[in-house]
């Protein structure tokens, strides 16, 4: 399973925006790169997904690197309730069930 | 309407005993997972199934079985219980190349 490499925590303000950033220096070309968070005492849920466009959506947008070897999630304007786990997983592009490895993830807080 | 629904989500048990988690998902998704999250918090994926056939099985002891009776339902049944098995189970569903979404999860304490 290919590896990401994300900072174990990172804090930021209320209503600022936030990047944080995911490396996965050893993606293959098949691979998606799925954003989801986890909020305390919650189940993880998705955020955002890619493959060499950057994406946008409602909760997120999603700046990937040129060469695939990283890719930084965007929260626009941080609220309280984004403070979270969130975690950068590749997904190979591939039929079949999707077998997503989650790995440490970066913790969140965001200040009033 | 709770999307992915887990049952019970407080288990507190003795050690040896046999118990079961039930997971239910009014998506209209054709596969189920159960992950287990232990208390440094890693998320591991143990089972998955597709159309009640089960497609992905982590090494996981066989003292866990996954039972599928139909789409909507997974449930995962635990026997004789040991402390190692603390955790939270989490159950998941999605369309087969889908986003997962994932219940609240079930916290088992073992003692």
């Amino acid at each position: 399973d290919a590896k990401t490499t994300q900072p174990n925590s990172m804090e930021s303000n209320e209503e600022e925006p936030v990047h944080l950033p995911c490396n996965h220096s050893t993606i293959s070309g098949t691979d998606y790169i799925h954003w989801y968070r986890q909020l305390p005492s919650q189940g993880p849920e998705y955020v955002i997904h890619g493959l060499t466009s950057n994406v946008n959506n409602r909760m997120a947008s999603l700046a990937i690197a040129e060469d695939r070897k990283s890719s930084t999630l965007i929260l626009h304007r941080a609220t309280l309730r984004d403070a979270a786990v969130y975690y950068c997983i590749l997904r190979p592009r591939i039929q079949g069930a999707q077998k997503l490895v989650f790995g440490q993830g970066t913790r969140l807080t965001i200040n009033p | 309407d709770t999307a992915v629904s887990q049952t019970p989500k407080y288990l507190v048990t003795q050690m040896g005993n046999d118990k079961s988690i039930k997971c239910e998902q009014n998506l209209g998704h054709d596969t189920m997972y159960w992950y287990k999250q232990d208390s440094k918090k890693f998320l591991k994926i143990m089972f998955s199934y597709n159309n009640k056939e089960l497609i992905i099985n982590e090494t996981v002891p066989n003292r866990f079985s996954p039972k599928s009776p139909d789409k909507a339902h997974l449930n995962l049944h635990i026997n004789s219980l040991e402390l190692g098995d603390s955790a939270v189970y989490f159950c998941a569903s999605s369309l087969m190349a889908g986003e997962l979404f994932f219940g609240e999860g079930s916290r088992l304490t073992v003692l």
